[in-house]
């Protein structure tokens, strides 16, 4: 069936680094993908959005990449901190109308001081 | 960004009672309202959409006369675990988006943690 998922479960960087979030999505009907962070026992936290008519988007810290193509989004994080420790996942709205949100399997980010 | 609260944070219930959550929207009106579910290490799941005045629309496999919707004005909108068990203690999550609009932002409230014993 249809669906948003990631490839990696869980990634440890050291602080400093960059991280790479991935997300697989197989619904070409998708024209607007969301990432969120999830802290431990807390709701998700809107970090960035993209539309499907762009391939790059810019926030501070963060980038989101979407590759149509391969059906492809990443998340990526630039000089990743100790706070951005948090469950990532990406979400989707996959048309049909209205803004309805389907989720990624999501990805633990652990960093390593 | 907008606040959407939830309430209560954590509720322990007895097996066979009725549990009600409430998410409001504080500083906004949400046309549409949504509750999802959360299992431990895994995705959000959404349960129902909640629309204003009208009746919530249930994904596929979710008994509505179990989760009990109510979206009674643009502010509040409740979620009812009726006859809990054990297998619905869970992490409920609710959001609510300022339209319908396929790319409105959608705000999120820091869950609800329901354990049923």
């Amino acid at each position: 069936g249809e669906s948003v998922g990631l490839h990696l479960p869980t990634l440890s960087v050291q602080e400093g680094d960059n991280s790479i979030i991935n997300c697989a999505y197989s619904n070409s009907a998708s024209d607007y993908f969301i990432w969120y962070k999830q802290e431990s026992g807390k709701g998700p936290q809107f970090i960035i959005d993209i539309r499907s008519n762009m391939d790059k988007r810019q926030g501070q810290r963060v980038t989101v990449l979407l590759n149509k193509t391969v059906k492809h989004l990443s998340l990526q994080i630039a000089a990743t901190q100790p706070g951005d420790s948090a469950v990532y996942f990406c979400a989707e709205n996959r048309g049909g109308g209205g803004n309805k949100l389907t989720f990624g399997t999501g990805t633990q980010l652990k960093v390593e001081l | 960004g907008a606040v959407v609260s939830q309430h209560p944070s954590r509720v322990i219930c007895k097996s066979g009672t009725s549990v009600k959550i409430e998410c409001r929207s504080l500083d906004f009106q949400a046309t549409t309202m949504f509750w999802y579910r959360q299992f431990p290490k895994q995705s959000l799941m959404l349960m129902a959409t909640s629309n204003e005045g009208s009746k919530a629309t249930y994904e596929q496999g979710v008994e509505k006369d179990k989760f009990l919707i109510n979206h009674a004005s643009l502010t509040l909108s409740t979620l009812t675990v009726t006859s809990a068990h054990p297998e619905d203690s869970s992490f409920y999550i609710c959001s609510a988006s300022t339209g319908t609009g396929r790319s409105t932002e959608a705000f999120f409230g820091q869950g609800t943690r329901l354990t049923v014993v």
